[in-house]
């Protein structure tokens, strides 16, 4: 089965821009998860879908952040407008049932200039 | 203030030998641990994990211990192999696995042929 597919793998962008990053979980995965790595720090949580609802976004930073869902599949995360401090690796993760060990995508390395 | 801690950055062992990863965590809700292992310009991968209710798991060359008492874990990895480096991330949840994961700031472990 194919994996955890994420897009761009790679983003670079002046401060102010919109970036728009996506996520494809696993095939029939209800749980989809944003987490976010700022250079030399540890992965942090952003949100949590189960579908297309989502299900816990108290790891989200700020309102710049706007993530999606839509039908239950794939996943968008925008930022906009992007600061410096959002630059890092952008993971995605999903799984059938919570947690136990989800896989995670090669993620996003956002850089904003 | 980080409630899962990996106070080793970087770790060597050589080949063949017993590598020890240690994790510490403060929140005393923690019953759910697991260790991811990341490789460069990959997403990180699901290793070995373990409840509260245990004090002791194993997969192969992997082992994980659990002291609740003194919130430690660590991760044995014996015998090491030079495929074995990469970086080791620990990572914590609540309510068997039903919260967000947190996690530490991962141990570079790389094997010595």
């Amino acid at each position: 089965e194919a994996g955890v597919t994420q897009f761009p793998s790679h983003s670079v962008i002046e401060k102010g821009q919109t970036v728009t990053l996506r996520c494809d979980p696993i095939s029939g995965h209800d749980n989809l998860y944003w987490y976010r790595r700022v250079m030399g720090k540890e992965i942090k949580f952003l949100l949590h879908f189960v579908k297309e609802s989502k299900q816990d976004e108290s790891g989200m930073p700020n309102n710049r952040f706007l993530a999606e869902r839509t039908g239950g599949t794939y996943s968008t995360l925008k930022v906009q407008p992007a600061e410096l401090e959002d630059s890092g690796v952008y993971f995605c993760a999903s799984s059938s049932t919570v947690n136990y060990g989800y896989t995670f995508g090669s993620g996003t390395r956002l850089t904003v200039v | 203030d980080q409630q899962v801690k990996q106070n080793s950055p970087s770790l060597s062992v050589q080949e063949g030998r017993i590598s020890i990863l240690n994790c510490d965590y403060t929140n005393s809700m923690f019953d759910y641990f697991l260790w991811y292992k990341k490789y460069p310009a990959e997403g990180p991968t699901f290793l070995i994990s373990i409840s509260s209710i245990k004090d002791k798991n194993e997969d192969g060359r992997f082992t994980v211990f659990l002291n609740k008492s003194a919130k430690h874990l660590s991760l044995h990895i014996v015998p090491s192999q030079p495929g074995d480096s990469a970086v080791y991330f620990c990572a914590a949840s609540e309510f068997s696995g039903n919260t967000p994961l947190v996690f530490g700031k991962g141990t570079r472990l790389s094997v010595i042929a």
